[in-house]
């Protein structure tokens, strides 16, 4: 089946425009989660979705960064008034469920979209 | 919080076998994982320990001891394809067990 998807793959905008990302999670998986690469570094977790809500939204780095998920499929991680230190790829991922203390509950990550703030 | 070392980088020959090591200080463990990167494409899933001990799935191993906050990805019987960023990345109870905090990844470069 297919896997998570993210559009656009890229995107350029200028510093104080507004920016929205797209995840589409693998089919019946109710967690999704957000997370940001800069160059040379892992992932750095931004946001997690269980369902329609934000369970954990401890990594959104100011309110600058806003994300929804209103129908617990897709999701839409917003930027407000961009700025050159957003420049990252942005990747989403997705897991059947939440998951539980000790259990395996794989992340699939989706392709990311790398966003250039000029 | 979390804090995860890994080496920068590390170099190899087709055929041979290399170690991967990652220590970490975590304050309520509850897994530890390795993906693999390769640039540009998404990480992939390698393996998951949440016990003491090895994890053997085809050429790729992994290991865990706890109580040091180690653990190593050991890759066999190298191949160019195998080039690619190994992150390691753990679980924490303390912290929202649910989101994963990765190190800065291992670059691996396989030459022939």
């Amino acid at each position: 089946g297919a896997g998570v998807s993210q559009t656009p793959s890229n995107k350029v905008t200028e510093k104080g425009k507004y920016v929205e990302l797209r995840c589409d999670p693998i089919s019946g998986h109710t967690a999704l989660y957000w997370y940001r690469q800069s160059l040379g570094q892992g992932p750095e977790f931004l946001i997690y979705f269980q369902g329609t809500g934000a369970a954990d939204d401890s990594g959104l780095p100011n309110d600058r960064f806003f994300a929804v998920r209103p129908e617990g499929s897709v999701s839409t991680l917003k930027i407000q008034r961009t700025e050159r230190g957003d420049s990252a790829v942005y990747l989403c991922a997705s897991s059947l469920t939440g998951g539980t203390s000790g259990s395996y509950n794989e992340q699939f990550f989706g392709p990311g979209t790398r966003l250039t703030v000029l | 919080g979390q804090n995860i070392d890994q080496p920068t980088e590390m170099t190899a020959t087709e055929g041979a076998i290399v170690q991967i090591n990652c220590t970490y200080q975590t304050s309520g463990f509850n897994g530890l994982f390795w993906y693999q990167q390769h640039a540009g494409e998404a990480p992939t899933f390698l393996s998951y320990n949440v016990l003491d001990g090895l994890e053997e799935k085809g050429r790729f191993s992994s290991f865990l001891s706890r109580s040091k906050g180690y653990s190593y990805l050991l890759l066999k019987e190298l191949q160019m394809k195998d080039s690619a960023s190994y992150l390691c990345a753990v679980r924490d109870l303390n912290t929202g067990f649910q989101k994963l905090v990765f190190g800065t990844g291992t670059r691996l470069l396989v030459s022939p």
